[in-house]
């Protein structure tokens, strides 16, 4: 059972421009949601979180959205930067407990 | 502070056998997770310990078992290895109550 789901694997977005990674979930008892960027051969790395009584959270280039009522996350970068290509995780935390992440989508910045 | 180191990072056995692997918190933390990542299932939780006791277990046989030590170093134990083990298992800390879950740069084991 996927609680969370991100179902595009790989996404392109040219340099400069907004990157828009989309999570959905199935578990409304999440009260935390955050992304985690992983580079190849490191372990992730945290870059934002939201609560669930939040619907916008910002910081610098990273803005994460949440729409309770569709289940639906997603992360935005802008502008989009070369460094920026790697994998990016979704996790939803209940009770503080344990994370329970999606499978993550490949993001690839074209100079 | 220096952040959380796993070993070995690289480690290569053969069907049936047993492996342990070792997590190193960040100083101060209690809270160990450990996570196996492959390419079809993504990240998928395996158990958390605090303050050396299993705290939660994620949906793993029982050959993948663990412990926490009294400096909150922490250990991963699988025994007789399958082919399906292969995969970069994550070690994670957190201090007590804190949403913020920090990663080791993982061990990448093969079962050959």
């Amino acid at each position: 059972d996927q609680q969370v789901k991100q179902n595009s694997p790989s996404l392109s977005v040219q340099e400069g421009r907004i990157s828009i990674l989309n999570c959905d979930y199935t578990n409304s008892m999440f009260d935390y949601f955050l992304w985690y960027k992983k580079y190849p051969a490191e372990g992730p790395t945290f870059l934002i979180s939201i609560s669930s009584i939040k619907d916008k959270n910002e910081d610098g280039r990273f803005t994460v959205f949440l729409n309770k009522s569709a289940k639906h996350l997603s992360l935005h970068i802008v502008p989009s930067q070369p460094g920026d290509s790697a994998v990016y995780f979704c996790a939803g935390n209940f009770g503080n407990e344990k994370l329970t992440f999606g499978t993550g989508t490949r993001l690839t910045i074209i100079p | 502070k220096a952040g959380v180191t796993q070993t070995p990072r690289y480690l290569i056995k053969t069907r049936g056998q047993q492996v342990t692997l070792s997590c190193s918190p960040i100083s101060g933390h209690r809270s160990v997770s450990w996570y196996q990542q492959t390419p079809g299932q993504g990240l998928q939780f395996l158990f958390e310990y605090f303050s050396e006791t299993q705290r939660n277990k994620g949906n793993f046989p029982g050959r993948f078992s663990g412990r926490q030590f009294s400096n909150s170093r922490s250990e991963m134990n699988v025994s007789t290895l399958e082919l399906g083990d292969s995969a970069l298992y994550l070690c994670a800390s957190k201090a007590g109550e804190s949403d913020t879950q920090y990663f080791g740069p993982g061990t990448r084991l093969t079962v050959l």
